[in-house]
């Protein structure tokens, strides 16, 4: 079992849809949480950072539950640019990083 | 500011040789990283680096070395290159643990 795990995907959501995706990790030494958004063939870029009392960024969205290990994302009003692949990471205090292997996100007009 | 660098951003190899790539960042962090990202997967760690002088397995380090002399610098090498080698290779930067990493734009390479 991976460490670190995703919905499968692909999600193919229609503008203005709101989507969630989860993220599971079973390393109880991971302290630090965070969802990075990959546009095809290009380097991740941060998008956010989660905590257990739930961190909002406009229309995303981000919460952790440590009692169930698990992150979660949420997408409000989708819009087109939207569509990329978004990757969880879950990091422990000593900085060993592991990722999740992505959902792809495709919003549709 | 450059950010993170990646050297070189495409390669072609044959089978058993070698090769260094080379990850520069001027933002003065920490922590750096490696990773390999196959196609319709996510990144895998190689290998990491708390600091100058340090490094430290991920969860794929066979085939590779790494080498942090340099804070500024963090080198992954393929001794003798395998086809499994061939994949798109990351390179990230934060400035401590487990706080935001920077990518660079990644080295396409395949072994033949």
């Amino acid at each position: 079992r991976k460490e670190v795990e995703q919905d499968p995907g692909p999600f193919n959501v229609p503008e203005g849809a709101t989507v969630a995706f989860n993220c599971t990790y079973s390393n109880s030494a991971s302290q630090s949480f965070f969802w990075y958004r990959q546009d095809c063939r290009k380097e991740p870029k941060l998008l956010m950072s989660v905590y257990s009392s739930g961190n909002e960024d406009g229309r995303f969205t981000a919460q952790l539950n440590r009692a169930s290990q698990y992150i979660s994302l949420l997408i409000r009003d989708s819009k087109l640019s939207d569509s990329a692949t978004y990757l969880c990471v879950a990091y422990t205090n000593a900085g060993k990083s592991t990722f999740g292997d992505g959902t792809t996100l495709t919003v549709k007009p | 500011n450059a950010g993170v660098t990646q050297t070189p951003k495409f390669r072609v190899l044959k089978t058993g040789q070698s090769m260094t790539l080379l990850c520069a960042q001027d933002m003065n962090h920490e922590y750096m990283y490696w990773y390999r990202q196959d196609p319709g997967m996510g990144l895998r760690l190689i290998h990491y680096s708390v600091g100058e002088g340090t490094t430290a397995k991920g969860e794929v380090p066979d085939g590779y070395n790494v080498s942090r002399l340099k804070k500024q610098n963090f080198l992954l090498g393929l001794e003798s290159a395998a086809p499994s080698q061939t994949s798109v290779y990351f390179c990230a930067s934060s400035y401590s643990g487990p706080l935001e990493q920077y990518f660079g734009p990644g080295t396409r390479l395949t072994v033949t």
